[in-house]
């Protein structure tokens, strides 16, 4: 059974304070990894897509990179304004999209 | 700019009274979306168009309908709504079935009582 695990479930951080995220993953035939930004009320907002192992991605304070079993979603010297929940996604051989429960991050000034 | 807009924003109905939630895209993607994300859950896909084609996921319940009249809209129909119906409706769209990345609208809140 495909499976998307993300950890923490919620992580507090001063600004300036750097960390990571984790997405694992146990998923038949990944056809890619999805990173997506939540804010309270709205809908997810697209932030990456990874396709194979080694594959990286940045935008702005935040890089995401994907090996054969993870995802890390990295965030540097992060502002109050990053706060929202990471939803990490996985898009399977049936063409939709699986996700995680999120990553609630709070960056506190 | 193009986007996903979902009407109404916030919906409050009673339990069993059927209601209908609205999507309309102005990207022209070929594949539109239903998910319902329950408070601190994950977004759960119920079932997706491409084209015409109406593709259900297999748990999805009964009491949830889909139309898609047009290429620019989609609905969502509750036939007789429970408690445990009460969520976050989210649709989204994709270019094509590969999928690649899903644009999301806002959402519609749905609250049953």
């Amino acid at each position: 059974e495909d499976q998307v695990t993300q950890s923490p479930e919620a992580l507090r951080l001063q600004e300036g304070e750097s960390s990571s995220l984790n997405c694992s993953y146990t998923v038949s035939g990944l056809r890619g990894l999805f990173w997506y930004r939540q804010d309270p009320g709205k809908g997810p907002e697209f932030l990456f897509t990874l396709y194979s192992a080694g594959e990286e991605k940045e935008k702005e304070r935040l890089k995401a990179t994907l090996t054969k079993k993870e995802s890390f979603l990295h965030i540097t010297a992060p502002k109050p304004e990053d706060s929202a929940t990471y939803l990490c996604a996985v898009k399977t051989g049936a063409n939709n999209l699986f996700f995680g429960t999120g990553t609630r991050l709070t960056v506190i000034p | 700019d193009a986007m996903v807009i979902q009407n109404p924003r916030y919906q409050v109905t009673q339990f069993g009274k059927p209601v209908t939630l609205s999507c309309s895209q102005t990207l022209n993607h070929n594949v539109m979306y239903w998910y319902q994300q329950k408070s601190s859950q994950a977004p759960k896909l119920l079932f997706h168009y491409y084209d015409k084609d109406f593709n259900n996921e297999a748990d999805t319940p009964d009491n949830f309908q889909s139309r898609r009249p047009n290429t620019s809209f989609c609905f969502l129909d509750i036939r007789s709504p429970g408690l445990g119906d009460a969520a976050m409706y989210l649709c989204a769209t994709s270019r094509d079935i590969r999928g690649n990345e899903q644009f999301f609208g806002p959402g519609t809140r749905l609250t049953v009582l």
